[in-house]
């Protein structure tokens, strides 16, 4: 998975309750990315990262923010999740010289 | 809003037949198209990347892009089973705040049969 992990791997939360996840990468890469995938949506961008600290939106952004406090690591935190966010999570570091990003191996949120 | 189109599947092939993947996108902006492989369960993977009109080979994959009909895809000769599996194309998204992002299709599912 080009040097990424992801944690934690799978997750069972309550309605309500606010939820981290951490992307960490070992390939000195730029640029960062959170997707979610859904069965009939297929991968959608939910916030990349261009640098330490520098964040934008995707497309799906609602109900999500992100920090990158350092190259390595970039965290997904959902304020209080909901059950429409039950759903796989994968992050990418991206060789923007050429656009091709790596996904790392990814994470199953489930929120009951 | 960028689109990417593929279509549904599920494809189903014989073993040693040649599966054809097809890909048609929105924006004539974008330059930059890849394929991915996701197995059931499993993150996807780049398999291919193109960036010019033509084919490019990689081994038992091909990947063709006509930029003017805004059309990728993906041929794979020989099949074997261990190519069952979900091919995603994504497109780059060329200019603006889209420079870098990926834009995903929902996937062809692919069966190889022995």
């Amino acid at each position: 998975d080009a040097g990424i992990t992801q944690s934690p791997r799978h997750k069972v939360t309550e309605t309500g309750t606010p939820v981290t996840l951490r992307c960490h990468q070992t390939e000195n890469h730029r640029y960062m990315y959170w997707y979610r995938q859904d069965p009939g949506h297929g991968l959608r961008l939910i916030h990349y990262s261009y640098g330490v600290k520098d964040t934008d939106k995707g497309e799906v952004s609602d109900g999500y923010s992100v920090s990158r406090s350092k190259t390595e690591d970039f965290l997904l935190t959902l304020e209080s999740a909901t059950s429409s966010q039950t759903s796989v999570y994968f992050c990418a570091i991206g060789n923007r010289d050429l656009y091709e990003q790596y996904f790392g191996p990814g994470t199953r949120l489930t929120v009951t | 809003q960028k689109e990417v189109e593929q279509n549904s599947g599920p494809l189903s092939v014989p073993e040693g037949a040649i599966a054809s993947l097809n890909c048609t996108y929105s924006d004539r902006v974008s330059q930059s198209f890849f394929w991915y492989r996701q197995y059931s369960g499993k993150s996807p993977e780049l398999i291919m990347s193109i960036y010019s009109n033509g084919d490019k080979e990689d081994g038992r994959f091909t990947a063709q892009l006509n930029k003017a009909s805004q059309y990728v895809s993906l041929l794979i000769r020989d099949s074997q089973p261990s190519d069952s599996a979900t091919y995603l194309c994504a497109v780059e998204g060329g200019r603006g705040s889209t420079l870098g992002r990926l834009y995903f299709g929902r996937g062809t599912q692919l069966t190889v049969w022995p």
